[in-house]
């Protein structure tokens, strides 16, 4: 059975532009959670996908978006990217919608310069 | 007061030990406590989950739960070097109507042989 997949594993952009990162859930699990994993925050929750739906989000500003497509495949975009934005972003798969057993993908390391 | 806590360590036990790690969570509401092992460089697995009050035991490690008195531990038993590393506690937290999984900064377990 495959895990989560992210894509891509790293990336480096400049202030300004915009990035779309991308997350494979385990086949079957319909739940995907975003979150952002930095070394002085720790782990920052962004916002649970279901069923294509926006369930919850976190305290971030709305330069950081989402959306879930029909096969559960989800991407996440940053516009306007600050060097604050980098960060190892992390995508997490669970059956359930809100607050189950969720494993994660290997992340996005995104470098903003 | 922070949504979840725990110490940061770092947590250093000889090879052999019992390692005892703690978080408390501040949402009274909580249903669902996980404990996940992140490597460095690595991404969270999910090793434990516990929903109701008292013990439940996996392998080495034992995870307990308190409600009344909120607090959540993982213990490992005969802990090894390749026990070490970052130990993340998450709990569900009840959130625009349903639930999300929110971190704890991690506890850093050093395991010297």
């Amino acid at each position: 059975k495959a895990g989560v997949t992210q894509t891509p594993r790293y990336l480096i952009k400049t202030r300004g532009q915009q990035v779309t990162l991308s997350c494979s859930p385990i086949s079957g699990h319909r739940s995907v959670s975003w979150y952002q994993q930095t070394p002085g925050q720790g782990l920052q929750f962004l916002f649970e996908y279901f069923s294509e739906t926006q369930r919850n989000k976190g305290n971030f500003p709305g330069r950081f978006s989402g959306r879930q497509f029909s096969n559960s495949r989800s991407e996440m975009n940053v516009s306007t990217l600050e060097l604050g934005d980098s960060a190892l972003y992390l995508c997490a798969s669970s059956a359930y919608l809100g607050g189950t057993e969720a494993f994660f993908g290997q992340g996005t390391r995104l470098t903003v310069v | 007061q922070k949504e979840v806590e725990q110490n940061s360590g770092p947590l250093s036990v000889p090879e052999g030990a019992i390692a005892s790690l703690n978080c408390t969570y501040s949402d009274r509401g909580s249903q669902s406590f996980f404990w996940y092992r992140q490597y460095s460089g690595k991404s969270p697995e999910l090793i434990m989950s516990i929903y109701s009050n008292g013990d439940k035991e996996d392998g080495r490690f034992t995870a307990q739960l308190n409600k009344a008195s909120q607090y959540v531990s993982l213990l490992i038993r005969d802990s090894q070097p390749s026990d070490s590393a970052t130990y993340l506690c998450a709990v569900n937290i009840m959130s625009g109507g349903g639930f999300k999984t929110i971190f704890g900064a991690g506890t850093r377990l050093f395991v010297k042989a």
